[in-house]
């Protein structure tokens, strides 16, 4: 069974830092990972996808690696703001049944 | 471009009730996924409709169903209400990938139901 854990659960950091979220997975058979952004009571933002054949993806101040063999992927962002302030979330779309699982999230607050 | 879509935004509801939510996707997608996310938590997977069928699902009982129509919107059907159903339900919708269903998600806004 694919269970998907996120550590840190809460992250407080102040504004300019760069930061690293945690991903881990326990099934390495997996089509996908995706990272979300959630803000408090709203739908899921895509951030960035990476597929499993795949190491890395960039986005701006965004880049999510991806290790499949380990089960682990991270999501840096560089020189936080104020608005990167959310709930980050990573789900893996697993094979055989097309399941897509999510971890818990992290929440972030960046402080101005 | 009009994104993933969502109605209601809220609902009360009774324990024992049924409920409908409905869902339209995006503009060229054909993928449509229900999740519910209770409060403080990820969220969990119900299904996901392709092309009008059932594509994959969670571990969710029977009384949670779905329909997908050939214009591609979705509807979620909850019967017999529990208390614990209350939660936040997002849809997401995806373009064709291949395989099927392991495209990027977008999401809606939600539909939050409470069942008191």
């Amino acid at each position: 069974k694919q269970e998907v854990t996120q550590i840190p659960a809460a992250l407080s950091v102040p504004e300019g830092e760069n930061l690293v979220l945690n991903c881990s997975f326990t099934d390495s058979a997996i089509y996908n990972l995706q990272w979300f952004r959630q803000d408090p009571g709203k739908g899921l933002t895509s951030l960035l996808l990476i597929q499993s054949s795949q190491r890395e993806q960039t986005s701006g101040r965004l880049n999510a690696s991806l290790d499949k063999s380990s089960g682990r992927s991270t999501l840096y962002i560089a020189a936080s703001q104020p608005g990167d302030s959310a709930t980050y979330l990573c789900a893996v779309t697993v094979t055989g049944g097309f399941k897509t699982i999510f971890g818990a999230g992290t929440r972030l607050f960046v402080k101005a | 471009e009009t994104g993933v879509t969502q109605s209601p935004t809220h609902l009360i509801k009774t324990r024992g009730q049924q409920v409908t939510l409905r869902c339209s996707s995006q503009s060229g997608h054909n993928t449509v996924s229900w999740y519910q996310q209770a409060l403080g938590q990820g969220p969990q997977f119900i299904f996901q409709y392709y092309r009008e069928e059932e594509n994959g699902r969670g571990n969710f009982p029977p009384r949670f169903s779905g329909l997908q129509f050939p214009n591609y919107s979705s509807e979620l059907n909850v019967n017999a209400l529990e208390l614990d159903d209350s939660a936040l339900y997002l849809c997401a919708s995806s373009p064709r990938g291949y395989p099927v269903g392991t495209d990027t998600q977008y999401f809606g806004p939600g539909t939050r139901l409470t069942v008191l």
